[in-house]
């Protein structure tokens, strides 16, 4: 299984850009690279993925490098409310078919006023 | 609305019962999952399931046992052989390959 690295914490000033980097030099060429945060004490709310290509959406952009060993995710404004922890996963698909998510410890990210 | 529901939010327990953990959910989707969550961990993979009657191990599944006999419904029991029970277990479910997992709120098992 692909593993993950992040930073522990990262510190954001309110409204400037919050950029959480992310190691996966494990990843093989069909794994996706998922992003996920969790807000104290609730479940993980989905953010975005990839697989090669950087991608965006309302909430965030995904940077994947070419080589696919890293990847960024980047809140382009950040607010009070993105202050939780952000997990970088790869998701795996076994050898039976079924798919894996594992998560790593995850960036803390605090965005400050 | 869809989603994925676990019940109870808090739970608890005496030392050497076992307890069920309800996961449900109304998304049709294929694939379950049950996490344990420490303070101030990451997620770690207790049970998977893709499909009805079949269900996998993840990284940390000893003491716990898991049945999936309905699609939209995923339990997991914590057993009296699960030396460290009290923590935050979180279900997850997806349509097979596609998209992301949909997480529910959790359930805070303490076991005293």
């Amino acid at each position: 299984d692909a593993k993950t690295t992040q930073p522990t914490s990262m510190d954001c000033a309110e409204g400037r850009a919050a950029n959480l980097p992310c190691n996966h030099s494990t990843i093989s060429g069909n794994e996706y690279v998922y992003w996920y945060r969790q807000i104290h004490s609730q479940g993980p709310q989905y953010i975005i993925h990839g697989l090669k290509n950087n991608e965006t959406n309302e909430m965030a952009s995904l940077i994947i490098t070419e080589d696919r060993k890293s990847s960024t995710l980047i809140l382009p404004h950040a607010t009070l409310r993105d202050t939780a922890v952000y997990y970088c996963i790869v998701r795996s698909r076994t050898t039976s078919g079924t798919y894996k998510y594992i998560f790593g410890t995850g960036t803390r990210l605090k965005v400050l006023a | 609305d869809g989603g994925i529901t676990q019940s109870p939010k808090y739970l608890f327990r005496k030392e050497g019962q076992n307890v069920t953990l309800s996961c449900e959910q109304n998304l049709n989707h294929d694939a379950m999952y049950w996490y344990r969550q420490d303070p101030g961990q990451g997620l770690r993979l207790i049970y998977y399931s893709q499909i009805v009657n079949d269900f996998q191990k993840g990284d940390i599944a000893e003491g716990y046992s898991v049945s999936r006999e309905k699609k939209e419904s995923f339990p997991l029991t914590v057993t009296s052989a699960q030396k460290n029970p009290t923590a935050f277990y979180l279900c997850a479910s997806f349509e097979g390959g596609r998209t992301e997992a949909f997480f529910g709120q959790g359930t805070r098992l303490t076991v005293v």
